[in-house]
C-alpha cells in the first residue's frame, strides 16, 4: 500500500526548531518529486515546499523562505523539513504530499495524515 | 504570487442535488489547476488535475471545467460523503497556491 507518514511534530517555543520527518513506503520514492503544505487551525492548506527527485530543484514558500529546509534521503525513502526561528504563525498540520506528474499536469496525489506543530510559549 | 480565490465560501445544498464551486485565478494559470476535498480529521483527497480530469476512483459526478483564470468544479447528484470542503490549487507558477476553500454543507 502506497503510504506516507509524517513524524516529529509537537510543542516548541517561538524561536525554537523542529525536524519534521516523512516516511514513504509501497512507492519508488527516489522517483516522486516531494512537497509539504500545512494547514493552521480552523484555516485553509498553504503549500510550504517542493524538492525535485535528486534535490535539485527547490522551492519555498515566501513566508518560510530562509527559515524552513527541505531535504530528502532517498536511500531512508524519507522526507524532511528543517523548521528554525518558528513563529506563532507557523501553528499548523504539517502534511507530506507525493507529487503526480503526468502529460496533462501535477497534482498531489498521495498524502499523509500529518504531524502537528504547535508554536507556542 | 497567484492569488487564488473561490466562492462562495460556504455553500448549502440538498443531497441529491448539483453543486457548483468556483475557483479564479489573479492571473492565467493555464490548466494547471488542482480541485481537492478534504473531510474534517482527514488529509485532502485529489479529485480533479489538470483543471478537468478526475483522479483514479473518483466518481463520475465530480467534473471539473475551465481555463486560464475561471476554473469550475461541479458534483452532480449530491450524496451525504461530498460534503466537505473543497480546495482548488495552482501549480501555473511558484509559489503553488491554494484558494481558501468551499465548505459544502448539506442544506
Amino acid at each position: 500500500e502506497v503510504q506516507l507518514a509524517e513524524s516529529g511534530g509537537g510543542l516548541v517555543q517561538p524561536g525554537g526548531s523542529l525536524r519534521l520527518s516523512c516516511a514513504a513506503s509501497g512507492f519508488t520514492f527516489s522517483t516522486y518529486e516531494m512537497n509539504w503544505v500545512r494547514q493552521a487551525p480552523g484555516k485553509g492548506l498553504e503549500w510550504v515546499s517542493f524538492m525535485s527527485t535528486s534535490g535539485s530543484v527547490i522551492q519555498y514558500a515566501d513566508s518560510v523562505q530562509g527559515r524552513f529546509t527541505i531535504s530528502r534521503d532517498n536511500a531512508q525513502n524519507s522526507l524532511f523539513l528543517q523548521m528554525n526561528s518558528l513563529r506563532a504563525e507557523d501553528t499548523a498540520i504539517y502534511y507530506c504530499a507525493r507529487e503526480y506528474i503526468t502529460s496533462s499536469g501535477r497534482a498531489l496525489d498521495v498524502w499523509g495524515k500529518g504531524t502537528t506543530v504547535t508554536v507556542s510559549s | 504570487e497567484i492569488v487564488m480565490t473561490q466562492s462562495p465560501v460556504t455553500l448549502s445544498v440538498s443531497p441529491g442535488e448539483s453543486a457548483t464551486l468556483s475557483c479564479r485565478a489573479s492571473q492565467s494559470v493555464n490548466s494547471n489547476l488542482v480541485w481537492y476535498q478534504q473531510k474534517p480529521g482527514q488529509a485532502p483527497r485529489l479529485l480533479i488535475y489538470g483543471a478537468s480530469i478526475r483522479a483514479t476512483g473518483i466518481p463520475a459526478r465530480f467534473s471539473g471545467s475551465g481555463s486560464g483564470t475561471e476554473f469550475t468544479l461541479t458534483i452532480n447528484s449530491l450524496q451525504s460523503e461530498d460534503f466537505a470542503d473543497y480546495f482548488c490549487q495552482q501549480h501555473n507558477r511558484w509559489p503553488r497556491t491554494f484558494g481558501q476553500g468551499t465548505k459544502l454543507e448539506i442544506k
